[in-house]
């Protein structure tokens, strides 16, 4: 099975804050990627599906990039509303998370 | 409006049984695959089992094969988990999500539940 590693596992950051995570499969994926943000008690939200298209209803501040092995997320201003945790996944595996908390 | 819900979590001890239910909203829960997935205290996502539009196909986390059963009714637009033989690492809370298929090895969940809690202890 592929491994999906994310990085970093957690971060700090303000709002209007640009951060990027990355996701590194153990082997290629092509552009099968997607992301999702999750919110304690709430239901995961798809953020990005196919390594870069935006699901219908995310903000355009929302952005995701890559190929092969090597994958981001990016948001470009982070709004209170956007701590959370971040996941990819491809197939059955999703990554371990990274948890954006509020400096 | 378009949603998933699910039901059926709780306290059960270990060695005992459960059965979740996910019924859909707004949607023909028919035509699509479905899958479970779960959260443990502290932990990331992880995906549990999917089944297929008609149920011909059913797939499994290996944690789980042989104690979990996926099952699906679709003219009551509903998705079922049965677990048996829990243990303590079964505790989480437990999402149902319809997938997406983009291909025979891709593909995505564009829509989860908010989650139902188990709790497997003595």
């Amino acid at each position: 099975d592929i491994q999906m590693t994310q990085s970093p596992s957690s971060l700090s950051a303000s709002v209007g804050d640009r951060i990027t995570i990355t996701c590194r499969a153990s082997q290629t994926t092509s552009s099968y990627l997607n992301w999702y943000q999750h919110k304690p008690g709430k239901a995961p939200k798809l953020l990005i599906y196919a390594a870069s298209a935006l699901q219908s209803g995310v903000p355009s501040r929302f952005s995701g990039r890559g190929s092969g092995t090597y994958f981001t997320l990016t948001i470009s201003s982070l709004q209170p509303e956007d701590f959370a945790s971040y996941y990819c996944q491809h197939s059955w595996t999703f990554g371990q998370g990274t948890k954006v908390e509020i400096k | 409006e378009v949603q998933l819900v699910e039901s059926g979590g709780g306290l059960v001890q270990p060695g005992g049984s459960l059965r979740l239910s996910c019924v859909a909203s707004e949607f023909a829960l028919s035509t699509f695959w479905m899958s479970w997935a779960r959260q443990a205290p502290g932990k990331g996502l992880e995906w549990v089992a999917t089944i297929k539009q008609d149920g011909s196909e059913k797939y499994y986390v290996d944690s789980v094969r042989g104690r979990f059963t996926i099952s699906r009714d679709n003219a009551e637009n509903s998705l079922s988990l049965q677990m048996n033989s829990v243990r303590a690492e079964d505790t989480a809370f437990y999402y149902c999500a319809r997938i997406l298929v983009v291909t025979d090895t891709d593909w995505y969940f564009d829509l989860s539940g908010r989650g139902t809690l188990v709790t497997v202890s003595s």
